[in-house]
């Protein structure tokens, strides 16, 4: 299976900021890659597809960009309903794995 | 609107059974794979299984392979994945979600999610 990591794990940030999530696979996925958010409680929501895609309905504030093996997501000015902890996902192969989270906090 | 509702989770001892549903509405629900996604307490997200569209295709990850079965009524717009042999370490909240491909095809992008169903696996 395909090992995904991300950095942080956790971070801490103030509205208005610019927040960055680093994933990693274990090998290259291409951009198969997706992001998503979960609100505690509630489903994870999809975020960015095909790692720089913006999912419709999502605001132009969250953005996404790699390839290969190494992937940014971005919060570009952090508001409060952004607090959740946020996932990457490859497909490139089988099965789908999910990075561990990173838990943003305000 | 798009709507995936699951239902039949609940206690079941280890080495029991469970099936669980997935009832979808708001799309063309034959033209789409579904997914089994699931999330122990606290923990992260464990891809579980798929189906496609027409049903004729299916995958299980490995950790449930042979003990779970994945199906589809298109006339009920429902998947249902049949669990048994549970295991503690299935203890989870199963999320069914929809591929994000309409199409015969499985993309393993998933962009609507029910709300989630827990399992509790204990004697």
């Amino acid at each position: 299976d395909i090992q995904m990591t991300q950095s942080p794990s956790s971070l801490s940030a103030s509205v208005g900021d610019r927040v960055t999530i680093t994933c990693q696979a274990s090998q290259d996925i291409s951009n198969y890659l997706n992001w998503y958010q979960q609100k505690p409680g509630k489903a994870p929501k999809l975020l960015i597809y095909d790692a720089s895609n913006l999912e419709t309905g999502v605001p132009s504030r969250f953005s996404g960009s790699g390839s290969g093996t190494d992937f940014t997501f971005t919060i570009s000015s952090l508001q409060p309903e952004d607090i959740a902890t946020y996932f990457c996902q490859q497909y490139d192969n089988l099965p789908p794995t999910f990075g561990p989270g990173t838990k943003v906090d305000i | 609107e798009v709507q995936l509702v699951e239902s039949g989770g609940g206690l079941v001892q280890p080495g029991g059974s469970l099936r669980l549903s997935c009832a979808a509405s708001g799309f063309t629900f034959s033209t789409y794979a579904i997914h089994w996604v699931r999330q122990a307490p606290g923990k992260g997200l464990e891809y579980v299984s798929a189906i496609s569209g027409n049903g004729g295709s299916t995958y299980y990850a490995n950790s449930v392979k042979g003990r779970f079965t994945i199906s589809r009524d298109n006339s009920k717009n429902t998947v249902y994945l049949q669990m048994g042999s549970l295991r503690a370490e299935d203890m989870a909240v199963y999320y069914c979600a929809r591929d994000r491909s309409g199409g015969s095809g499985i993309r393993y992008c998933f962009d609507y999610w029910g709300q989630g169903i827990l399992v509790t696996v204990s004697s």
